[in-house]
């Protein structure tokens, strides 16, 4: 089956720069790539998602970039925000939505 | 325009009792799925059913948890004789099937076990 893998597991950044984290996946017939949000306490948050036949994918201050060759894919936020702090989960799909363990992203002010 | 309606949001069982745990998809979805979630760690797969069948039970421990998605009603997990290593936050989430759709969590139920 697929196997999701998250680096780095945490990762602090200064308010204003920019954050990057970057998930590798195992099966070459996943085709659907969701990022989510994970405030605290609450709900898995869909924030992007990218599929197999685009590259790259922006929407404001987040973008995923996509290396199918690689198998791997990333999340970058811009302009990082206190508010941008949570849990980030990365995912991929072929038969079944399989998870990262998560980044716990910190914003200083 | 209701999202993925989950309850109980808490639930309190001593071990041996049996728990249930309801999802409602979002309006338009006819697939669900269920997570569970441990402090500090992802979101493993349990089940994904759609109206009346089960598509795929792969995550689901053998023994003690059942699923359903009746023709009329919400979704239900139902966990029998619950024992301390089932506490847990519990997510459902909900799709429209179609291939590459995104899924949307419910706020979950949070399961501890006494």
């Amino acid at each position: 089956g697929e196997n999701v893998e998250q680096h780095p597991s945490t990762l602090s950044v200064q308010e204003g720069d920019s954050a990057v984290i970057k998930c590798t996946y195992s099966d070459s017939a996943s085709n659907y790539f969701p990022w989510y949000k994970q405030e605290l306490g609450k709900r898995p948050q869909l924030i992007i998602d990218i599929r197999s036949n685009v590259g790259e994918k922006k929407d404001q201050r987040i973008a995923v970039t996509l290396n199918k060759t690689a198998k791997h894919f990333s999340l970058h936020i811009t302009e990082t925000q206190p508010e941008d702090s949570a849990v980030y989960f990365c995912a991929a799909t072929s038969s079944k939505l399989t998870f990262g363990k998560g980044i716990t992203l910190s914003v200083r002010p | 325009n209701a999202g993925v309606m989950q309850n109980p949001r808490h639930l309190v069982r001593r071990r041996g009792q049996e728990a249930r745990l309801r999802c409602s998809p979002m309006k338009g979805h006819s697939h669900v799925y269920w997570y569970r979630q441990l402090p500090e760690e992802g979101l493993k797969f349990m089940v994904y059913l759609q109206k009346e069948n089960i598509i795929d039970e792969s995550g689901m421990p053998k023994e003690r948890f059942s699923a359903e998605f009746p023709k009329e009603g919400p979704s239900i997990l139902r966990i029998q004789q619950v024992v301390r290593g089932d506490s847990a936050a519990y997510f459902c989430a909900s799709s429209t099937g179609q291939l590459n759709q995104p899924q949307h969590f419910g706020d979950g139920t949070r399961l501890s076990i006494l």
